[in-house]
């Protein structure tokens, strides 16, 4: 069975403060993502990663950066934290599969982060 | 700007009924398109797809219907059960690259 998971389900950090979120995948997929979900905007892509050592940004990553010194594994920080970073945080891994019809991205459960 | 645009924020509906959810996109690059589902405090999960070379594909109790030409997909659930209360998300990409998502419709199912 796929899993995703994510270090922590809840987090509450303080302005200013430095945050890791962790992800970690067991299916060897190369692909990995970080969103965040807000009330009516939906998943907007933060940032996304090829393979090891590889990173690409998404829609919105200012205030953002990420890590993936193994495949499995893929971090996204917020070097300072703002009240406007609070929200729904969701990793995702995919593997290479072109325009297969089974192509898809498989989701960890979130993180929910408040920043006070 | 958002690509992908479902303007149901919420659809309710009765037990063996159908559910219809409504997706429309804008950029005419988009060859393939998922549905996903998420329940509360659980990470989405995949539910759906169709690729651009399609106009209907079904799963079960799932359909999934493409209109090129209005740029339009839409998800029917028959018959819906209350279990399938959750919110829906659709999604389109770009030669399988980055996936965009709309806004989702929290579907409501009535016993």
């Amino acid at each position: 069975d796929v899993k995703v998971t994510q270090s922590s389900r809840y987090l509450v950090k303080r302005t200013g403060e430095k945050v890791f979120l962790e992800c970690v995948q067991d299916m060897d997929h190369e692909n990995m993502f970080w969103y965040r979900q807000d009330p009516g905007l939906g998943l907007r892509l933060i940032y996304f990663s090829y393979d090891v050592k590889m990173k690409e940004k998404g829609d919105i990553p200012e205030g953002y950066s990420v890590s993936r010194e193994k495949k499995e594994r893929f971090s996204l920080i917020l070097e300072s934290a703002s009240t406007n970073q609070t929200s729904m945080y969701l990793c995702a891994s995919r593997t290479i599969g072109g325009l297969a019809i089974t192509d898809t991205q498989y989701f960890g459960p979130g993180t929910r982060l408040t920043v006070l | 700007d958002q690509q992908v645009k479902q303007n149901s924020p919420s659809l309710s509906v009765q037990e063996g009924r159908i559910s219809i959810l409504n997706c429309d996109y804008t950029n005419s690059m988009f060859d393939y398109f998922l549905w996903y589902k998420k329940y509360p405090a659980e990470g989405p999960t995949f539910l759906i797809s169709i690729s651009s070379i399609k106009d209907k594909n079904e799963d079960g109790r799932f359909t999934v219907f493409l209109n090129k030409s209005a740029k339009h997909l839409s998800l029917h659930i028959v018959p819906s059960q209350p279990g399938d209360s959750a919110v829906y998300f659709c999604a389109a990409s770009a030669s399988g690259n980055q996936f965009y998502f709309g806004t989702g419709t929290s579907l409501t199912v009535i016993p």
